[in-house]
């Protein structure tokens, strides 16, 4: 059965770098997201994506936070400048029709 | 604003008995609603949705529009049940689903 795959499963990082994040939807999905969940806290949606573009984002998503689609299976999370308080865990999913998201594992992102 | 609200933070209970985790939205449109459960150091997966009225693993789930409530149910619960259940709400100004604070589940033997 087709899955969304993340990577790197963990990452750690100094504070005021840049972090990428990537995933691989399945592939005859058309909506992309990501979603965060710092410990202890719910999961938090950061970006939709459709059709090369963000569809909606969240308040989270500041300047900082950009996606991309670059080559037409990867599905990245670019943080520009992490801050201690970006360590979280960060989910991608992807769907065919809207709704029913498929999730990945999940990217550990702890940054010092 | 939309907004799912799942009261409690952890439910915990025997093998054997009933089960209702509850879920109460805020959405002005006509909601889609879904569960989703996440079995330890499992991904996120879906448990079922309201438009489909199944029954998945024995769990139901009525939408309510009265009480704006989606409480998920079964009459048995069983130790592989235990899991982060959450609760999820879709709108489709863009395509977001968005999630309650979750409900951790725990079936004791």
């Amino acid at each position: 059965e087709p899955e969304v795959t993340q990577t790197p499963s963990h990452q750690v990082t100094q504070m005021g770098q840049e972090v990428i994040l990537r995933c691989v939807p399945i592939s005859n999905h058309l909506y992309f997201y990501w979603y965060r969940q710092i410990l202890g806290q719910k999961v938090e949606f950061l970006v939709s994506f459709y059709n090369n573009e963000i569809s909606e984002k969240s308040e989270i998503f500041d300047d900082q936070f950009s996606v991309e689609r670059p080559d037409g299976s990867n599905f990245t999370l670019k943080i520009r400048s992490t801050k201690l308080e970006d360590s979280a865990m960060y989910f991608c999913a992807s769907s065919h029709s809207t709704g029913e998201l498929f999730f990945g594992e999940g990217s550990r992102l702890t940054v010092l | 604003a939309q907004r799912v609200t799942q009261p409690e933070k952890l439910l915990s209970v025997f093998k054997g008995a009933p089960v209702e985790l509850k879920c109460n939205y805020s959405y002005s449109g006509s909601p889609e609603l879904f569960w989703y459960v996440q079995y330890s150091r499992q991904r996120l997966q879906l448990l079922l949705r309201h438009i489909s009225r199944e029954s998945i693993k024995g769990f139901t789930a009525d939408l309510n529009k009265g009480e704006t409530s989606f409480h998920l149910k079964k009459p048995f619960a069983q130790e592989e049940d235990s899991a982060m259940y959450y609760c999820a709400l879709f709108y489709n100004q863009g395509g977001k689903l968005i999630f309650g604070q979750g409900t951790e589940l725990s079936v004791k033997p």
